[in-house]
């Protein structure tokens, strides 16, 4: 299994631009979650989905969009990118509400100029 | 806003040390988790502790919730090169399991 996995590792965007980040896991996992991790703030949850189709707003989900449409993949977009969101972005999945471990991907770092 | 704080937000001791960090949250929780991060990398989940436990152990790990201080300590017995990283704590409010960090401790361990 390759657990976790995120694309792409990497990416600088120009204000104003638009990107998606996506979030694959292969665990057949209900549950998974997009944070963003800023310098001494720890991780904050932008989106959820509890199941394919679903998603939710977490904490910070001003500027981003989500997409779940194959219980594999969690999408997320930035429509219009600001400086603000440069970031270290993680994505987590988690079996099922049985369980309570989550699982994270190796990040996404972004940089908006 | 953030739930948990962390202390210290750093720690350095020597290898063979115990490290002992500690988190406080603010609300009622399901559970409190700890994980870890290597530099550049992805969380690790280390271990979970239910409201209802007040002491869990895993390996080098010890951890303690105190739920009347609304409180958590985190102990590596004979701490080793290999654990410096930073360590997380994540309370788990219930429901969607939306876990809530803290900002960390950030731990090294000289050879």
């Amino acid at each position: 299994n390759a657990g976790v996995t995120q694309t792409p590792k990497f990416r600088v965007l120009k204000t104003g631009q638009s990107m998606t980040l996506l979030c694959a896991q292969d665990m057949n996992h209900e549950y998974m979650y997009w944070y963003r991790q800023d310098p001494g703030m720890g991780l904050r949850l932008i989106h959820y989905s509890v199941g394919e189709g679903t998603t939710a707003k977490g904490e910070v989900p001003d500027g981003y969009n989500v997409s779940r449409l194959k219980k594999q993949n969690f999408l997320l977009g930035l429509e219009s990118a600001a400086p603000s969101q440069t970031s270290v972005y993680f994505c987590a999945s988690r079996r099922d509400h049985g369980t309570d471990t989550q699982y994270f991907g190796p990040g996404t770092r972004l940089t908006v100029l | 806003s953030q739930q948990g704080e962390e202390d210290p937000q750093a720690l350095s001791i020597q290898e063979g040390e115990n490290a002992t960090m500690n988190c406080s949250y603010k609300t009622s929780i399901n559970n409190l988790q700890w994980y870890r991060q290597n530099s550049g990398r992805g969380l690790v989940h280390l271990i979970l502790i239910r409201s209802n436990e007040r002491e869990k152990h895993s390996g080098r790990l010890r951890v303690t919730l105190d739920t009347s201080k609304k409180s958590s300590s985190l102990l590596i017995t004979a701490s080793r090169a290999a654990d410096t990283a930073s360590y997380f704590c994540a309370t788990d409010l219930g429901g969607a399991q939306k876990l809530v960090f803290g900002q960390g401790t950030r731990l090294t361990i000289n050879p």
